[in-house]
C-alpha cells in the first residue's frame, strides 16, 4: 500500500517553544493530507483539512494560529505547534489520501510531542 | 454533526474466544471503514463497507453493514493474541472515527 512518513516521531520542547511536524507521501501525490490528534486511550480527533496550494480547514474548536498547517507541495504537509503548552503534550498523526478508489487513509507513524 | 458511537469501549477475552464491536450512527452512512490500531501504532485499513445488508469477510474477521445502513459490526471469531489492539469504524469523508473498541487477548 501507499506510504506515509511522519517526522519526527518524537519530540520533547519546553513551554513557549514552537515544532513543527512534517507529513510526506512518500509513493503518491496528495492533494489533501488530514491532521489528527489522539490522547490516550481515546479516539482520533481530525484537527484538520490540509489542502496543496490553499488553506487549512479547521475543525470547530480547533485555534489555527496555534496549530499551524502549511501543505506546499503534493507530497508534503507541516503542523506547527506554536507556543506550545504542557496541555498540547499529545500523539498528532496525519494522513492522506492516494486517489478516490476505496477512500482507504493510510497514516503516518504519528508524532509523540511531550511539553515540558 | 454526524457522528459515529461505537461499543463496547474496551473488551478483554480469553484467546479462542469471539469478539464483536458495534458501530452506531443515528444518520444513514453513505460508507464505514474500519481501521485497527496496534498500541503505539497507527491505524491500519481493514475493510470499507458500502451496499445495505453487505457482508464482508477477511480471515477470521467478519464485517457487516446494517440493512438501514446506519450501523456496523466486526466480528473475530476464536481470537489470537495478534489481534490485540483498538479497533475503530470511520464514516469516510473527512473520516470521523468512532471511539474505538480496545481488545485486549489472555493468552
Amino acid at each position: 500500500g501507499a506510504v506515509v512518513s511522519q517526522h519526527p516521531s518524537w519530540v520533547i520542547c519546553k513551554s513557549g517553544t514552537s515544532v513543527k511536524i512534517e507529513c510526506r507521501s512518500l509513493d503518491f501525490q496528495a492533494t489533501t493530507m488530514f491532521w489528527y490528534r489522539q490522547f490516550p486511550k481515546q479516539s482520533l480527533m481530525l484537527m484538520a483539512t490540509s489542502n496543496e496550494g490553499s488553506k487549512a480547514t479547521y475543525e470547530q474548536g480547533v485555534e489555527k494560529d496555534k496549530f499551524l498547517i502549511n501543505h506546499a507541495s503534493l507530497t508534503l504537509s507541516t503542523l506547527t505547534v506554536t507556543s506550545a503548552h504542557p496541555e498540547d503534550s499529545s500523539f498528532y498523526i496525519c494522513s492522506a489520501r492516494a486517489g478516490e478508489g476505496t477512500g482507504e487513509l493510510f497514516f503516518g507513524e504519528g508524532s509523540r510531542l511531550t511539553v515540558l | 454533526g454526524q457522528q459515529v458511537m461505537q461499543i463496547p469501549q474496551y473488551q478483554h477475552v480469553q484467546e479462542g474466544e469471539d469478539f464483536t464491536t458495534y458501530c452506531n450512527s443515528s444518520t444513514t452512512l453513505s460508507n464505514i471503514q474500519w481501521y485497527k490500531q496496534r498500541p503505539g501504532g497507527h491505524p491500519v485499513f481493514l475493510i470499507q463497507l458500502v451496499k445495505s445488508g453487505e457482508v464482508k469477510k477477511q480471515k477470521r474477521l467478519t464485517f457487516q453493514f446494517g440493512e438501514a445502513k446506519k450501523n456496523s459490526s466486526l466480528h473475530i471469531t476464536a481470537t489470537q493474541t495478534t489481534d490485540v489492539g483498538t479497533y475503530f469504524c470511520a464514516k469516510r469523508g473527512k473520516l470521523i472515527f468512532g471511539q474505538g473498541t480496545e481488545l485486549s487477548v489472555k493468552p
